[in-house]
């Protein structure tokens, strides 16, 4: 399977830890995303990244949250001194970008955290 | 900002007949609408999208939508469901300006009964 893939695909962690999650998009595909999703809401988008630039950065992600995405390729995702308001599920995407408007992206099955 | 309503938490349909999940949008500039599923213990799969073009886009599994740009709404329709089209539904939007980071909906759950 190709797809977006996720590792891990479960953590638990406890409050004030230090937790990154790794994301490997599809292989030619240079837009990278990062949502999160909670019980019973859409998805919230975070971040995203064409090639190795990071492009925009939602009002959720806090200062504790930072997204690399070193060589263009795989992105990780770190959320630091967690707190129980992080739990959540959280989603990586991706999309070919050709200069002509959104295209649809992929997702992953997700991260999900839990913050004890 | 831009924001996606969907009124129905859940939808029931029984099993053959048409239906019809509702999402309603908000955003400066052009819209281009998405529809996602999400089945259990998997990952959103995408079904369809409006960029431009005709108002009605076929999508997979035998769906579609409509957009309404006067009505701000982009439906999905099914002309005869199947008890497997059960799933969680999620409508999304975004501009394009600069960003292609889309808002989701709280999404529908679509209940087909045999």
């Amino acid at each position: 399977d190709t797809g977006v893939s996720q590792d891990p695909r479960h953590k638990i962690t406890k409050r004030g830890q230090n937790v990154t999650f790794r994301c490997d998009p599809i292989s030619e595909h240079n837009r990278l995303y990062w949502y999160r999703q909670t019980l019973g809401q859409g998805p919230e988008f975070l971040t995203y990244f064409q090639n190795e630039a990071q492009l925009e950065k939602s009002r959720l992600l806090s200062d504790r949250f930072s997204a690399e995405r070193p060589k263009g390729s795989f992105s990780t995702l770190e959320i630091q001194r967690t707190e129980q308001g992080d739990s959540a599920m959280y989603l990586c995407a991706s999309s070919v970008y050709m200069g002509t408007g959104p295209t649809e992206a992929f997702f992953g099955q997700g991260t999900r955290l839990t913050v004890v | 900002a831009q924001s996606v309503a969907q009124p129905e938490d859940q939808v029931n349909v029984a099993e053959g007949n048409p239906l019809t999940v509702k999402c309603t949008y908000s955003v400066s500039g052009n819209p281009y609408l998405f529809w996602y599923v999400q089945y259990p213990n998997r990952g959103l799969q995408f079904l369809l999208k409006y960029i431009t073009g005709d108002n009605l886009v076929k999508g997979s599994y035998g769906f579609e939508a409509e957009f309404n740009k006067s009505q701000t709404s982009f439906h999905l329709k099914k002309p005869s469901a199947l008890v497997s089209d059960s799933a969680l539904y999620f409508c999304a939007v975004t501009s394009g300006g600069g960003a292609d980071g889309l808002t989701f909906g709280k999404g529908t759950h679509l209940i087909i009964q045999p």
